[in-house]
Parts: structure tokens; sequence; C-alpha cells
């Protein structure tokens, strides 16, 4: 089993649809990302959190410590937020960072 | 099938030294990225190569960053001179497509501390 698990693995949806790509992991973290791949590109960093929820435009974190568990939603989807979301956890004391496989999103017109 | 390995694991040098890290993707990606991760801040995206070729290096952060992956197969990111700011973890993922369905495997990572 993987530290850290995404789902759904693959996602469609239509625009303007709410989105919701769901994070659990399995050890002590301080920290967690939510990271963004486009096709062929690098990756982004969207958000880093430890606690809460944080919001950026259309896009909102949230993480719960005690359940070990972080959803990244997206409100009134565009086709231009197709990408991989990818999850990534800083371990507790240690700077290694572990990466889920990533969510597959295609929002279509 | 071997993951994405990085070498050394750790790396200790004096400020104004010379440090090259070492990536090696997965066998058959053509892509390869290169990420630092500056401690309790974001991962920040330095460059993507697709086999030898610098597809992208609008992260790297100055002239004393040179990356490189001749023969499309390994990839080093060299800092020289290294300066107090480069402190941090270097992370290499490689991914065989570049389409939205391939997947960035990433490599353990290298932890560079100049001192």
């Amino acid at each position: 089993k993987n530290e850290v698990e995404q789902s759904p693995q693959n996602l469609t949806a239509q625009e303007g649809e709410f989105i919701t790509i769901n994070c659990s992991y399995s050890v002590g973290i301080s920290a967690l990302h939510w990271l963004q791949q486009h096709p062929g590109g690098g990756i982004v960093s969207l958000f880093m959190l430890s606690s809460g929820k944080k919001k950026h435009g259309r896009l909102i974190a949230t993480i719960n410590i005690q359940e070990k568990h972080s959803s990244l939603h997206i409100t009134a989807s565009h086709p231009r937020d197709s990408a991989v979301y990818i999850c990534a956890v800083d371990m507790d004391n240690t700077d290694k960072l572990i990466f889920g496989t990533g969510t597959r999103l295609q929002v279509f017109p | 099938e071997a993951g994405v390995t990085q070498f050394p694991s750790h790396s200790v040098i004096e400020k104004g030294q010379t440090v090259t890290l070492r990536c090696d993707p997965i066998s058959g990606h053509d892509n390869l990225y290169w990420y630092r991760r500056v401690m309790g801040k974001e991962i920040k995206f330095l460059l993507h190569f697709v086999k030898e070729s610098k597809q992208d290096e609008s992260g790297m952060p100055n002239n004393r960053f040179l990356a490189e992956r001749t023969g499309g197969t390994y990839s080093t990111l060299k800092v020289q001179p290294a300066e107090l700011e480069d402190s941090g973890v270097y992370f290499c993922a490689s991914s065989r497509l570049a389409t939205l369905t391939d997947t960035q495997y990433f490599g353990p990572g290298t932890r560079l501390t100049v001192l």
C-alpha cells in the first residue's frame, strides 16, 4: 500500500461542475502539497498546507490532520483545468517528500 | 522496473564550491524534470528535458545552475559556485510521454547543504 493514496485516479467532468480530488496518507506529516501538471509540462505548486483550508481563485484545499486526509476542490471547472493533480506530503522530522500517483482530470466544454 | 534514482542522497559543501547532482530516470522515459524544495517552502520547477533537449528551463534560478542530459539518458545538475540559498532538496522526475495521461515518477531527492 502506498503511503500517499489519491482518488480518483481519473476524472472527467463537464465545464462548470464542482470537482473534488482526495488524498489520504498513512504517515505523520508536517505539510501537504497539492501540485498541478499540465500535459508535457513541469509541475506547479498550487498549495502547501499543514492545517485548515486555503483558497486561491477557484481552487480550495482542505486538510484534516486527525483523519490524515486532504481534498482539493475546483469550483466552476473549466477545460483549462484539465491536468494531472498530485498530492505530496512532507514526512515529519525529515525532508522526505512522498508523492501520490496523481489524478488525471479532463474537463470538457 | 527500477525507479528514478538520484545521487548522492546528501551533499554538504562550502559556499563557493561546486556540486554535481545526478538523476537516472526510468529506462525509456524521454521526459526528465528537475525540481527544488527549499526547507519549509513550496516545490519549484527548475527545468524539463525531452530526451537530450531542454524543453523548458524557465525555472532555473540563475547561470550558476547548469543542467545536462547528454545522450538523453541520465541528467546532471551542476551548481557552480554554490551559494547558501542553494541549500534544499533537489528532486528529479521522469515520464514516458508528454501527454495528459503520463505520470511523473519522482526520485528520492538529493539533499544539498551549503555552509
